[in-house]
């Protein structure tokens, strides 16, 4: 079957570095897209990895290791304001996505 | 720009009752979806329309129906609704068919629905 693993919640510290997981299992593979959703609010596109490697993107970067079937997100610098829920999300050979449930990423001062 | 909007925001109704939500796009997306996101679940698509005058079913699509007559507008209905549809729906869109493509997803605020 097709699934998404990524942690529930992590704990960071405000100027800090955190990376979330993220490991998938698809029928083929199109693409991995990761997510940010605010509590109560619509999810915003942060990033889309095809190739291997890393893209980097301001204070997020984001990782693809397609034949481990792994990604990361990379957030830099942390701000307050990056507390929110970050969705993984593959794509697969029928350009489906499959979610992950998020996680829950909580910054102390 | 509005970009994508729904309605109502929350809603609360009872079971058996009919419900439909609303959702308009500016954007002139061909493809759009809608989606429900219960807690400790990934977001699960329902149905979607990659133009209009064409509509397809998701992972979750019992219960649900949607139409496109048009490229702004994607009502979803709930026939007669059940407590287990009680959930955040999220409609989104994308410029890009085929579920997405490649192209990123712009989402809605989400509509909050509540069955008694």
């Amino acid at each position: 079957g097709q699934n998404i693993d990524q942690p529930t919640e992590m704990t960071a510290t405000e100027g800090a570095i955190v990376q979330i997981n993220c490991t998938y299992q698809t029928s083929g593979f199109n693409g991995l897209f990761w997510y940010q959703q605010h509590a109560g609010e619509a999810p915003t596109f942060l990033s889309y990895n095809v190739l291997d490697g890393l893209e980097e993107k301001g204070r997020f970067s984001s990782f693809l290791s397609r034949s481990k079937g792994y990604s990361y997100l990379l957030l830099k610098e942390l701000q307050m304001k990056d507390s929110a829920s970050y969705l993984c999300a593959a794509m697969d050979s029928n350009y489906q996505l499959i979610w992950g449930a998020g996680t829950k990423l909580i910054i102390k001062p | 720009i509005a970009g994508i909007t729904q309605a109502p925001t929350s809603q609360i109704l009872a079971a058996g009752r009919r419900m439909t939500l609303r959702c308009t796009q500016d954007m002139r997306h061909n493809a759009m979806y809608w989606y429900r996101q219960d807690l400790g679940l990934g977001l699960r698509l329902i149905h979607y329309s990659n133009t209009a005058g064409t509509t397809g079913k998701g992972e979750v699509p019992d219960g649900y129906s949607v139409s496109r007559a048009n490229t702004d507008d994607f009502p979803l209905t709930l026939a007669s609704a059940v407590p287990s549809q009680t959930s955040v729906y999220f409609c989104a869109s994308s410029d890009s068919g085929g579920q997405g493509a490649t192209g990123e997803l712009f989402f809605g605020e989400g509509s909050r629905l509540t069955v008694l």
